[in-house]
């Protein structure tokens, strides 16, 4: 079975200053992993994924995440977040050996204040 | 180019009734996806087509729910006697290749379904 946790509902975050969003996965063979965000009555709109290589990948709108094999997280950050990134952010994980399905977590919250 | 569309973006109906949800690929991608996300909640996956066969169901919560893609296109999500549980947002997303370890899925912008 596959999961993905964000331990966090929401973060805050000022204008210009760097944010991160946190995720951990859980999967039996090797991970695929994506990012995804969601504005309001929107769908999802796909951010980033890693699946093999380097394990800093490099996004949409300036954001990139960073793979750890060893803690099993893979993380969105972006160096100065703007207010208009302001949405719910979903991390999800696809075993590349198990199927074609995502798993989704829960979503984070993320609040840019000016 | 034209992305995952999706109709009706709205459904209100009313318990017991039947729904039909439309999803609209990307033009040439072979796999299709549909996901249901609770109110609160990531989505949660529910069937994935490869061409006009279900490749993989394992996701339908129970047999009231079925989907076809008879043209290995446009696919309809069907609810039969729906319940109030069944509200949520159903989003359906397409991808190009399958099975590709590159393989990446684009989603449409969802159907609001509310069952009264």
């Amino acid at each position: 079975a596959q999961s993905v946790a964000q331990p966090e509902d929401q973060v805050n975050v000022a204008e210009g200053n760097p944010l991160t969003v946190k995720c951990t996965y859980s999967v039996s063979g090797n991970p695929y992993l994506f990012w995804y965000v969601q504005y309001p009555n929107r769908g999802l709109q796909f951010l980033l994924k890693y699946i093999t290589g380097d394990n800093l990948v490099k996004g949409s709108y300036g954001f990139e995440a960073e793979f750890n094999k060893s803690q099993t997280s893979f993380h969105l950050k972006k160096p100065s977040a703007l207010v208009s990134d302001s949405a719910l952010y979903f991390c999800a994980v696809r075993d590349a050996g198990a199927g074609n399905m995502l798993t989704f977590g829960g979503g984070t919250r993320l609040m840019v204040k000016p | 180019g034209a992305g995952v569309s999706q109709t009706p973006s709205n459904k209100v109906t009313e318990k017991g009734k039947y729904v039909e949800l439309r999803c609209d690929p990307i033009s040439g991608h072979t796999a299709l996806y549909w996901y249901r996300q609770s109110l609160g909640q990531g989505p949660e996956f529910l069937i994935y087509f490869q061409g006009t066969g279900a490749a993989d169901d394992s996701g339908l919560p129970n047999d009231r729910f079925f989907a076809v893609r008879p043209e290995g296109s446009v696919s309809t999500l069907k609810i039969q006697r729906t319940e109030r549980g069944d509200s949520a947002v159903y989003l359906c997303a397409s991808s190009p290749l399958a099975g590709s370890r590159t393989d990446t899925q684009y989603f449409g912008p969802g159907t609001r379904l509310t069952v009264l």
